[in-house]
């Protein structure tokens, strides 16, 4: 399984667009990346899912470079409930392994 | 509707006691897992299990056990080989990689 890693924590302020890179160098031809979102004292929820280039949902869009040795999470005009951990998974579709390392704490400051 | 059930959403044990914690979906998902959960910390797999009758060892099983004897049911007991068992649990299924759904977790704490 490919390793991630990620900024142990960001600030940012209500309104502004948030950027969180995960680097996952060894990255295999098979894998996903998978994000996820986690509140305090619940379990994670899914936010997006890409292999390469960008995706966008209602929620974040995810850029993926053409070498997909890292990808960035956009969050756009950031609000305080989304104060959380946010997770970056590395997985291929057939191994169903979900390996979780320790996360960007992001707080939203007013 | 669908989703994902764990329970107790508290649980104290005992010095040297056994518990099991329960964990149920309904969203017909093959892939199951268990994780801890410590204060500040990232998630780590105990077990996961793919299909029925059949389950792996994940990055901290020691001291743990599951069944899965049922698609819907895949229960964790913490056993008295477990050293350190006070944490957050939190249990989840998935049909793909794609995405996972997790349960509201089981904070268990040893008395």
């Amino acid at each position: 399984l490919a390793k991630t890693t990620q900024p142990i924590s960001m600030d940012s302020y209500e309104g502004q667009e948030v950027n969180i890179t995960c680097s996952h160098n060894n990255i295999a031809t098979n894998d996903y990346i998978t994000w996820y979102q986690q509140f305090p004292s619940q379990g994670p929820r899914f936010i997006i899912q890409g292999y390469k280039t960008k995706v966008t949902n209602e929620v974040a869009s995810l850029f993926i470079p053409a070498d997909r040795k890292s990808s960035t999470l956009s969050l756009p005009r950031v609000s305080l409930s989304d104060t959380a951990v946010y997770y970056c998974l590395v997985g291929d579709a057939y191994g169903q392994n979900f390996v979780f390392g320790p996360g960007t704490r992001l707080s939203v400051l007013p | 509707d669908g989703g994902i059930t764990q329970s107790p959403k508290y649980l104290f044990r005992k010095e040297g006691q056994n518990v099991t914690l329960s964990c149920e979906q309904n969203l017909n998902h093959d892939a199951m897992y268990w994780y801890r959960q410590d204060p500040g910390q990232g998630l780590r797999l105990i077990y996961y299990s793919q299909i029925v009758n059949d389950f792996q060892k994940g990055d901290i099983a020691e001291g743990y056990s599951v069944s899965r004897e049922k698609k819907e049911s895949f229960p964790l007991t913490v056993t008295s080989a477990q050293k350190n068992p006070t944490a957050f649990y939190l249990c989840a299924s998935s049909l793909n990689v794609a995405e996972a759904f997790f349960g509201q977790g089981t904070r268990l704490t040893v008395v």
